[in-house]
């Protein structure tokens, strides 16, 4: 059962406008939420995280915006550079340890 | 490099063999994940060391599935009798102490391939 979804498979957005990227989730224990980008032939690396008792947080470009009573959150980067090109993965946790993954979304950024 | 590595890059195996999969952590890093990626799908965990210490092995599909860290640095997974279901990207990371909720930095991972 995925706790994680990532609905959109693919985004495809223009050089300098806005890329938002969604992720729904079902467990209301989870308190920790992360994203990770992963380029081809590589390990994901972690972007940016949000802790359950914020709502948003920002991180340059990045900002990732968590809605707990809709189990969703977002990150939006502003503005979208086609190095961001690249699959983003949505993680949660409730342990801190075991982190449970969406089935991600690759972005392609146009120049 | 500094990160973590993986080997060997791909695998591929007959179905019914045992393999192995290293994962060196970054130095001096205490805990250590394993992940596995199936075709299309995110990373589902699978197991968690704090040094040498399996804390969590629950994601493990099968007993096939076996990991260890007897030094508490660099780590194995092995797959018993391999299956074509096996087929998968197998990813390590690592970070830095054993608190909740530090970032983990992942390796490239290892490509198995069943046939």
């Amino acid at each position: 059962d995925q706790q994680v979804k990532q609905n959109s498979p693919s985004l495809s957005v223009q050089e300098g406008r806005i890329s938002i990227l969604n992720c729904d989730y079902t467990n209301s224990m989870f308190d920790y939420f992360l994203w990770y980008k992963k380029y081809p032939a590589e390990g994901p690396t972690f972007l940016i995280s949000i802790s359950s008792i914020k709502d948003k947080n920002e991180d340059g470009r990045f900002t990732v915006f968590l809605n707990k009573s809709a189990k969703h959150l977002s990150l939006h980067i502003v503005p979208s550079q086609p190095g961001d090109s690249a699959v983003y993965f949505c993680a949660a946790s409730y342990t801190g340890n075991q982190f449970y993954f969406g089935t991600g979304t690759s972005l392609t950024v146009i120049p | 490099g500094a990160g973590v590595s993986q080997s060997p890059r791909y695998k591929v195996a007959k179905r019914g063999q045992d393999v192995a999969l290293r994962c060196d952590p970054i130095s001096g890093h205490v805990s250590l994940f394993w992940y596995q990626q199936a075709l299309g799908q995110g990373p589902e965990f699978l197991t968690y060391f704090q040094n040498e210490a399996q804390l969590d092995k629950s994601g493990l599909p099968s007993d096939r599935f076996f990991a260890e860290r007897p030094e508490g640095s660099v780590s194995t997974l092995k797959i018993q009798r391999t299956q074509q279901e096996d087929s998968a990207v197998y990813l390590c990371a690592s970070s830095s102490d054993p608190w909740p909720y530090n970032e983990q930095f992942f390796g490239p991972g290892t490509r198995l391939t069943v046939l």
